[in-house]
């Protein structure tokens, strides 16, 4: 079963406007990434979260952990057509296992 | 230059023939994964291997597939006999574990498979 379920699977929204992702999870984890991936390419890797952490913030983006809710948001402050991408988040599953939610397609208007 | 450079960055190839994806890193590491991601779908787990040993492969890594890292650099994805559904992008990618002992992942750009 899919470990990582993110929501909404689309969104788009206007340039400058805020961007909120959701990811629900199944297991316990140690901790959680966002990832993104520009149309074609390969994922890369935007910030992560411990388990003990709730909040954590990286320039424009800002993620929250709730573990007893097992879920995380990825947040986007005002954001740019350039942040126009997929977003995945992504858990770690035994040893060297990292297992990637189903993501969210971003896109941002000019 | 990019950390993981992948080849080819794409290959068509017929129904039943063998496939050799191939993973070099820019420095010497011992984590390797590899994914595929068929269009537009989720990122899917295949393999990760360190020290040239498999650590933890998923269902879809049946006897079909392969890893192996012939020179101590390369790092390949063999498969034998290829299937219309494995057309996909396949990513590789290297595992820099940071302060936190986390397994944050490099991907390389992908080599894109088209089974014909």
């Amino acid at each position: 079963s899919q470990q990582g379920e993110e929501d909404p699977q689309a969104l788009s929204i206007q340039e400058g406007e805020n961007a909120t992702m959701n990811c629900s999870y199944k297991t316990s984890i140690n901790n959680l990434q966002w990832y993104r991936q520009n149309s074609g390419r390969g994922l890369v890797h935007l910030i992560l979260i411990r388990s003990n952490e709730r909040e954590k913030h990286s320039g424009r983006l800002r993620v929250t952990l709730d573990t007893s809710k097992k879920s995380s948001s990825l947040l986007i402050t005002a954001s740019r057509a350039a942040d126009t991408a997929s977003y995945f988040c992504a858990t770690e599953r035994g040893y060297q296992k990292v297992t990637f939610g189903t993501g969210t397609k971003l896109q941002v208007i000019p | 230059e990019p950390e993981v450079t992948q080849t080819p960055s794409h290959q068509v190839t017929q129904m039943g023939q063998e496939v050799i994806l191939r993973c070099v890193p820019i420095s010497n590491h011992l984590y390797f994964y590899w994914y595929r991601q068929i269009l537009g779908q989720k990122v899917e787990f295949l393999v990760s291997f360190y020290n040239n040993e498999i650590s933890e492969k998923s269902e879809i890594f049946d006897d079909q597939f392969s890893v192996e890292r012939p020179d101590g650099s390369n790092f390949t994805l063999k498969i034998r006999s290829t299937k219309l559904e494995d057309s996909a992008m396949y990513f590789c990618a290297i595992d820099v574990l940071g302060v936190s002992g986390a397994n944050v992942l490099t991907f390389g750009a992908g080599s894109r498979l088209t089974v014909l």
